[in-house]
């Protein structure tokens, strides 16, 4: 089956400084990818969606001047954590797709705590 | 708006014992739905779907029928495995391009 991968699986980082996670699908052609973030026992929230070549488009709330997300190919899509505070420690994850199918293929996820 | 409730884990069961994990919905038109299940140290993985209502999908011996007068989804297996343990979310999703998780239901099977 398709397969997408997360890069770091898990990230220290002290307060007020960027952190970046990769998200790739490693064999088939992601024109849409997915950010989600889970909290504990809570269910996995849509942060945005990222099309191939095109601004994402942020759900109602997350800031985009801080969740800055990149996909600028095919296999790979980018969330940066600007500024990172202590209330962005969270577990994210990262699902992509092909063209209007139903199906999503989700990584394993990244757990960022920023200290 | 559209939203999805799952009852909360976890659910600890004997091997071999039936199970059910209740998922119902909240939503503005049409939506498909979807039982997703994440192992430990995995990413969450497609189980089944439905895509109109009476709609059952069926897969690895779990069930849901997509029932539109009760807006319930609820997974079910006859004869549950160690190799279940997991935690299993619902989602629905009307276009394909946006996806409401419910908060997962964590199931420990024991030998």
């Amino acid at each position: 089956g398709a397969v997408v991968s997360q890069h770091p699986s898990w990230v220290i980082c002290k307060s007020g400084t960027s952190v970046k996670i990769e998200c790739r699908s490693l064999d088939f052609q992601a024109t849409t990818m997915f950010w989600y973030r889970q909290f504990p026992k809570q269910s996995l929230m849509l942060m945005a969606t990222s099309n191939e070549g095109s601004k994402a488009t942020y759900e109602q709330g997350v800031e985009k001047d801080k969740f800055l997300i990149n996909h600028a190919s095919l296999t790979l899509s980018t969330l940066t954590v600007t500024s990172a505070h202590p209330e962005d420690s969270s577990f994210y994850i990262c699902s992509a797709k092909q063209g209007s199918s139903y199906e999503q293929y989700f990584g394993p996820g990244t757990r960022l705590t920023v200290t | 708006g559209n939203s999805v409730t799952q009852m909360e884990g976890p659910v600890t069961l004997s091997e071999e014992a039936f199970l059910t994990i209740n998922c119902t919905y909240t939503a503005t038109g049409y939506p498909s739905l979807f039982w997703y299940v994440q192992y430990p140290g995995e990413g969450l993985q497609l189980l089944l779907k439905a895509t109109k209502a009476d709609d059952k999908g069926s897969n690895k011996g779990f069930e849901a029928t997509y029932r539109k007068e009760t807006t319930s989804f609820h997974l079910e297996k006859g004869s549950v495995q160690v190799s279940d343990s997991a935690v299993y979310f619902c989602a629905l999703s009307d276009n394909f391009n946006k996806f409401y998780f419910g908060s997962g239901t964590k199931l420990n099977v024991k030998p």
